[in-house]
């Protein structure tokens, strides 16, 4: 059971509009702590996508935004494409495990 | 461009110690402001954090593992290690390395980036 919950799994067409929700708690999230994204394609190392809730790395595209709210993280996809076909995964800091943690992903299914 | 390289046996047998190099180029990992960190994902399943070090060799573990692992760095190689004693079969994943920007008593600085291609380590007699 992981610290960060995040739906198994989310689908949509192409060009269609998907989002991603981390749902924290009172120690992580909740408590101030950044929430950063990683996009994993299959059978590749995890690629960082956003940091610091909603900032976006050189290169990836603006199709991708992050936000935060209260206890819980989001990530939407826009103009939805094959290729953004991956596992999604959000990332904090627990203060009460005094650890970096992870959401159990999200596989996005490009229909 | 930085990149990261881990290598290592993919085999170990249980009860002994798992042990994994990454070698750092395009870069220094002397660099202030960056840990260097490992994280690993079983066949399957998600990211787990196991612990990330400082080139002066000031170290984070996760404390589930806090009692097995044992991460050193090597300034003159450009590397940072990990050891993971007593191996069970549910040691069996795929181990990264990666860059961790990460300052404790800032909230906003805790991310992974750039991360190695990531190598599989079978726990099995």
């Amino acid at each position: 059971q992981s610290v960060l919950t995040q739906p198994p799994s989310v689908s949509g067409a192409p060009g269609q509009r998907v989002t991603i929700s981390c749902t924290g708690s009172s120690s992580n999230i909740g408590a101030g702590y950044d929430v950063h994204w990683y996009q994993q394609l299959p059978g590749t190392a995890p690629k960082l996508l956003i940091y610091g809730n909603s900032n976006r790395p050189s290169g990836v595209p603006d199709r991708f935004s992050g936000s935060k709210s209260g206890t819980s993280a989001s990530l939407a996809i826009t103009g939805l494409q094959a290729e953004d076909e991956a596992d999604y995964y959000c990332q904090s800091y627990d203060n009460s495990l005094s650890a970096s943690v992870f959401g159990g992903g999200t596989k996005l299914t490009v229909l | 461009q930085l990149q990261l390289q881990e290598s290592g046996p993919g085999l170990v047998k249980p009860s002994e110690t798992l042990s994994l190099t990454c070698t750092v180029s395009g870069g220094s990992i002397s660099s202030s402001s960056y840990y260097w960190g490992w994280i690993r994902q079983p066949p399957g399943k998600g990211l787990e954090w196991i612990g990330s070090i400082y080139y002066s060799g000031s170290t984070y573990y996760n404390p589930s593992l806090k009692s097995r692992v044992t991460i050193s760095v090597d300034t003159s190689k450009n590397q940072f290690s990990l050891k993971l004693s007593s191996v069970t079969a549910a040691d069996t994943a795929v181990y990264f390395c990666a860059r961790h920007r990460f300052v404790l008593a800032a909230y906003g600085y805790n991310w992974f980036d750039p991360w190695g291609q990531g190598t599989l380590v079978t726990v099995s007699s």
